[in-house]
């Protein structure tokens, strides 16, 4: 089954860059990584996604290793308001079934 | 709506209750997926939908939870003689299409308290 693993908890100074890894070991050729983040009480936010190359867009930059077992997600310039838990997922091969792993409770300090 | 639209917002449930959570996807979005998030864990997959059909309901803990979406849109998450351990948030997300690499939305939760 695919499986995300990642580290339980990261401190990041306001203003720097947030760097959070996930180890997708298991993931198959064709299915795409993801990530979300949820601060408390609301839903899950989609931040970004990837399938091979670096991908970049108004909120973070993902880059992805060339044997796709692991990724990083960066927030370039951390805010308080980034202080979230990130969650990376990906999907079971052949099927619907998106797993979330237990997620980086990232806080972001003043 | 802009989003995935879930209600109630909250809910508190007497044990042994019947509870039915309601779900308004993305407009036109053809996938649909329940999500279950107990405290302080991530959340875990129920069951899917593509337009009407329910093609995995494979994360339904038990035989009192029940899905639907009879017409491709709106979809009830149902919970049967609910109990304690039913608290939890519930997740619906909706996607355009079934492909992986298609961005998901999810909805702010139905949170479920039995009492």
């Amino acid at each position: 089954d695919a499986k995300t693993t990642q580290p339980t908890s990261m401190d990041c100074a306001e203003g720097r860059a947030a760097n959070l890894p996930c180890n997708h070991s298991t993931i198959s050729g064709n299915e795409y990584v993801y990530w979300y983040r949820q601060i408390h009480s609301q839903g899950p936010q989609y931040i970004i996604h990837g399938l091979k190359n670096n991908e970049t867009n108004e909120m973070a930059s993902l880059i992805i290793t060339e044997d796709r077992k692991s990724s990083t997600l960066i927030l370039p310039h951390a805010t308080l308001r980034d202080t979230a838990v990130y969650y990376c997922i990906v999907r079971v091969e052949g099927t619907y079934k998106y797993i979330f792993g237990t997620g980086t409770r990232l806080k972001v300090l003043a | 709506g802009a989003g995935v639209s879930q209600s109630p917002r909250y809910k508190v449930a007497k044990r042994g209750q019947d509870v039915a959570l309601r779900c308004d996807p993305i407009s036109g979005h053809v996938s649909l997926f329940w999500y279950q998030q107990a405290l302080g864990q991530g959340p875990e997959f129920l069951t899917y939908f593509q337009n009407e059909a329910q093609l995995d309901k494979s994360g339904l803990p038990s035989d009192r939870f029940f899905a639907e979406r009879p017409e491709g849109s709106v979809s009830t998450l149902k919970i049967q003689r609910t109990q304690q351990e039913d608290s939890a948030v519930y997740l619906c997300a909706s996607s355009l299409a079934a492909s992986s690499g298609n961005t998901i939305y999810f909805g702010e939760g139905s949170w479920l308290t039995v009492v």
